[in-house]
């Protein structure tokens, strides 16, 4: 059973800390994705990295940094939590070929700083 | 730009009746349609997908859609809801060759007895 997985099912913590939420997946999957989500708003992808220490941005990186130095484990980085990045977390992963391959998601991190 | 755009919201119903979740997509080019169930407290799985050849595709859990691509749009379907179908639905569109995939709003699908 493929499955992909988050550190922390909630997480509450305080404006200005650094924050680290990590995903691992174990379908040596080469693309990995990291969304928010938000009521109304759907999914908005954050990072993603299609191999070992490479990344990209998607549309919504602002005051976020990922890190994947294992192709099984893709980190996202919270340099400074503010209240305004209070949402859900979703990681996912996929093979690289074909746009045709669904995503596989983790279970979502319910982040709050306060 | 891809965007896709979900009609509703919220879709309230009852328990075995009929319910259609309204997708639609803006593109110029061939795309792949995607529709994922997120139920509550969970990550999200794949319902079902369009990919080429009949426009009517069936998922998981009785679910199907159509792809219409005169209206680009990409409708889910299912004849008689149940209980456990309560959850979030999105609609999401990828380019070929691209890698991101463009979700929708979001229709969160509530069912009454």
């Amino acid at each position: 059973d493929v499955k992909v997985t988050q550190s922390s099912r909630y997480l509450v913590k305080r404006t200005g800390e650094k924050v680290f939420l990590e995903c691992v997946q174990d379908m040596d999957h080469e693309n990995m994705f990291w969304y928010r989500q938000d009521p109304g708003l759907g999914l908005r992808l954050i990072y993603f990295s299609y191999d070992v220490k490479m990344k990209e941005k998607g549309d919504i990186p602002e005051g976020y940094s990922v890190s994947r130095e294992k192709k099984e484990r893709f980190s996202l980085i919270l340099e400074s939590a503010s209240t305004n990045q209070t949402s859900m977390y979703l990681c996912a992963s996929k093979p690289l070929q074909g746009a045709y391959n669904e995503q596989f998601f983790g279970p979502g991190t319910r982040l709050t700083v306060l | 730009a891809q965007s896709v755009t979900q009609l509703d919201s919220q879709v309230p119903v009852f328990e075995e009746a009929p319910v259609e979740l309204r997708c639609n997509y803006s593109s110029s080019v061939s795309v792949y349609l995607f529709w994922y169930v997120q139920y509550p407290n969970q990550g999200l799985q794949l319902l079902l997908k369009y990919l080429s050849g009949s426009t009517l595709v069936k998922g998981i859990n009785g679910f199907e859609a159509e792809f219409n691509k005169s209206q680009t749009s990409f409708h889910l379907r299912k004849p008689s809801v149940h209980i456990s179908d309560t959850a979030e639905y999105f609609c999401a569109v990828i380019r070929g060759g691209a890698q991101k995939l463009v979700f929708g709003q979001g229709t969160r699908l509530t069912i009454n007895p």
